[in-house]
C-alpha cells in the first residue's frame, strides 16, 4: 500500500497562475481531507470530501476549488495563485473502525508563489 | 466559534521524565470531537487520537495518554518515560460539523524537545 500520495511535492508558481494538487489514496477510505499549514503555524482545513462526490468548505476555502470524481482521488486547484497561498499542502484520508478513526497524512506539497 | 489553545509553545523534557501537553477547547457545541496530532522535525503529520464528546474515558496507547475533562474545557496529553523519538510539535483540535461545512480547529501547536 502507498497509503496517501501528493503530487507535486514542490512548486513554484507565479501570482495569477493555476495549477491542480493531485492526492491519492489507495485504502478505499470514504473521507479525504485538504489542509494548509504556513510557516510555524498549526494547520487549517481548506476542504473536506466525506465521499465521492460530496465535498464541503473548511475554515479557509477561499481562492481553492477541489474535486472528488472517485473514491481514490482528492483533487485542489489554485485557479489564480496568490502569494498569500505560498503554503505547505497536505491531503489525508480517514477511517472510522468501531467508533475509532484514524487518519492518514501524504507527505506534502511544498507551494511557493511568487 | 470554536477556539482550541495550547498554552505551552515549548517544552524541553530530559529523556525518561513525562510530560503532559495542555489542550483547552471553547466550543458551543454539545457533540464535538478532540485530536491530537504529531509533526516530528521531518515534517510529516501523524495522527495520533479522536476522541467524541460523549466519551469521557481516559484513554492510554502504550507511553501515551489522554485524559478528557469536560468540566474544564480540556483534553490533556501525557508521554510516559519520554524518548528522544516524541520530539515533535504537537498539535491539539477540535471538530464540529454545520450544514455545508466541516469546521476543524486547531491549536498552535506545543513544540515537545525530548534532551538525551
Amino acid at each position: 500500500n502507498a497509503g496517501v500520495t501528493q503530487t507535486p511535492k514542490f512548486q513554484v508558481l507565479k501570482t495569477g497562475q493555476s495549477m491542480t494538487l493531485q492526492c491519492a489514496q489507495d485504502m478505499n477510505h470514504n473521507s479525504m481531507y485538504w489542509y494548509r499549514q504556513d510557516p510555524g503555524m498549526g494547520l487549517r482545513l481548506i476542504y473536506y470530501s466525506a465521499s465521492e462526490g460530496t465535498t464541503d468548505k473548511g475554515e479557509v476555502p477561499n481562492g481553492y476549488n477541489v474535486s472528488r470524481l472517485n473514491k481514490r482521488e482528492f483533487s485542489l486547484r489554485l485557479e489564480s495563485a496568490a502569494p498569500s497561498q505560498t503554503s505547505v499542502y497536505f491531503c489525508a484520508s480517514s477511517e472510522v473502525d468501531r467508533g475509532r478513526e484514524t487518519q492518514y497524512f501524504g507527505p506534502g506539497t511544498r507551494l511557493l508563489v511568487l | 466559534a470554536q477556539k482550541v489553545t495550547q498554552a505551552q509553545t515549548e517544552i524541553s523534557v530530559v529523556e525518561k521524565e513525562d510530560v503532559t501537553l495542555d489542550c483547552v477547547y471553547e466550543t458551543r457545541d454539545t457533540t464535538y470531537y478532540l485530536f491530537w496530532y504529531k509533526q516530528p522535525p521531518s515534517g510529516e503529520l501523524v495522527f495520533l487520537i479522536r476522541r467524541n464528546s460523549f466519551d469521557e474515558q481516559n484513554e492510554i496507547s502504550g507511553r501515551y495518554s489522554w485524559n478528557f475533562q469536560k468540566s474544564t474545557s480540556s483534553f490533556n496529553f501525557t508521554i510516559t518515560a519520554s524518548q528522544v523519538v516524541d520530539s515533535a510539535v504537537y498539535f491539539c483540535a477540535t471538530y464540529r460539523a454545520g450544514a455545508g461545512s466541516y469546521q476543524l480547529t486547531f491549536g498552535k501547536g506545543t513544540k515537545l524537545s525530548v534532551i538525551p
